[in-house]
């Protein structure tokens, strides 16, 4: 049972343009989610984060949108550059009890051409 | 930027041999955690530790075990590799906080067991 859902495998976009990654969650005691980024052959690297007493959260060209009663966030990239191209994944943890664990979902591939 | 290690990058080996990943953090991290990943699949976690001599198995089973015997130091252990241990494991770390958990990850140890 997926608790955390990337339903796009795979994002292509124009350099310049907007990138739209979505993530879906199932746990409501879900209230802290994550973007992370992958290149191949690396680690994630944590990109932002959002908690749910908030609805966004901006950090210069990436922001994350969170809809609690449907229980969908979003990451846009504006503008998109060529080497925002990687592996994007999606992560949520609960606090108090098993606060370190995070759950991720599958990843979307985000390709950004020149 | 994160410093979080792990060698070697990558490994092939052979059926039946013993290998330790290492991971090592230079942040003073207290939770450090072990992750399985497939390509185009979501990162399982395997091992996590809240501190030395605190370890504790993940949500995916898995025949690594893992040891802490200091702060910095969490190698994780396979006794007799198989093929089907063939993956990415990803070590990552987390300070102690009150609330929310970033994980910040090291680059990865590709593991070919043939």
């Amino acid at each position: 049972d997926q608790q955390v859902k990337q339903n796009s495998p795979s994002l292509s976009v124009q350099e310049g343009r907007i990138s739209i990654l979505n993530c879906d969650y199932t746990n409501s005691m879900f209230d802290y989610f994550l973007w992370y980024k992958k290149y191949p052959a690396e680690g994630p690297t944590f990109l932002i984060s959002i908690s749910s007493i908030k609805d966004k959260n901006e950090d210069g060209r990436f922001t994350v949108f969170l809809n609690k009663s449907a229980k969908h966030l979003s990451l846009h990239i504006v503008p998109s550059q060529p080497g925002d191209s990687a592996v994007y994944f999606c992560a949520a943890s609960r606090s108090g009890g098993s606060n370190y664990k995070l759950t991720f979902g599958k990843g979307t591939l985000l390709t950004v051409n020149p | 930027e994160a410093d979080i290690y792990q060698t070697p990058r990558y490994l092939v080996i052979g059926t039946g041999k013993k290998i330790t990943l290492e991971c090592s953090q230079t942040m003073g991290h207290d939770k450090m955690y072990w992750y399985q990943q497939d390509p185009g699949m979501e990162l399982h976690l395997i091992h996590y530790s809240y501190g030395v001599n605190s370890t504790e198995k993940g949500d995916l089973s898995s025949e690594s075990t893992v040891s802490r015997i200091r702060t910095e130091h969490f190698p994780l252990t396979l006794e007799s590799a198989r093929p089907s241990h063939t993956s990415q494991y990803l070590c990552a770390s987390s300070a102690r906080a009150g609330g929310y958990n970033e994980q910040f990850f090291g680059p990865g140890t590709r593991l070919t067991v043939l």
